[in-house]
């Protein structure tokens, strides 16, 4: 049971506009910045959104963040056939004194 | 470039241990919590243990608690993980991440390739 919480699969037809959610409470969400994560299979985590809606230079702005509370979401418009990944979302969790993650959620792009 | 390499995994008999480390690169190290983060085979991803820029502040999982040390050698841009006491929940590949603040608080942006270990009998 992660503490962070997923949907555990999404999906969208190419063009799209997928939005994956992201629930947590307030000593993790309520309280610290969430981070997005996208992983191909066989591949490290790649960094998609930074304290809650940044972008890192390379990612599209297909993908956006926002974060409300203790909810939060990755919203990925004009979907694409290689955004079908596994999505993780992170964020310190003040009681817990660590990192935690939500359990990710499966992209299929039908 | 901005890089993380991981080494030191392996096989291992269960209750024994392991060292795994990951050597930094294009980026000020010392600088920055480091963290390790595993994800065991088909599953999603689990924070081990992290620690701030200088080493005196280091937070771990309960999942490891007092069974894992992180540490870090700031003059060789290296960070370790002792894992002790290791049991088969412990196989998975880890990955070393660099934290966006120096007291390892905040959140990952760089992902190392990881390495695997595997606790078998």
């Amino acid at each position: 049971q992660s503490v962070l919480a997923q949907p555990p699969s999404a999906s969208g037809t190419p063009g799209q506009t997928v939005i994956i959610s992201c629930s947590g409470s307030r000593s993790n969400l309520g309280s610290n910045y969430v981070y997005w994560f996208q992983q191909f299979p066989g591949a490290a985590p790649k960094l998609l959104i930074h304290k809650n809606d940044q972008r890192p230079s390379g990612v599209p702005d297909r993908f956006s963040g926002s974060k409300s509370g203790t909810s939060a979401s990755l919203d990925i418009s004009g979907l694409r056939s290689e955004d079908e990944a596994d999505y993780y979302c992170a964020a310190w969790d003040d009681s817990l004194s660590g990192q935690v993650f939500g359990g990710g959620t499966k992209l299929t792009v039908l | 470039q901005v890089q993380l390499v991981e080494s030191g995994g392996g096989v291992v008999l269960p209750g024994r241990s392991l060292r795994p480390s990951c050597a930094a690169s294009g980026f000020s190290f010392s600088h920055y919590g480091m963290h390790w983060v595993r994800q065991a085979p088909g599953k999603g991803l689990e924070w081990v243990a992290g620690m701030s820029y200088d080493g005196s502040n280091q937070f771990y999982a309960d999942s490891v608690k007092g069974r894992f040390t992180i540490s870090r050698d700031n003059s060789k841009n290296t960070l370790y993980l002792l894992m002790n006491s290791l049991t088969t929940e412990d196989t998975a590949l880890y990955f070393c991440v660099k934290d966006t603040y120096s007291s390892g608080r905040g959140g990952f942006d760089i992902w190392g390739q990881g390495t695997m270990v595997t606790v078998s009998s």
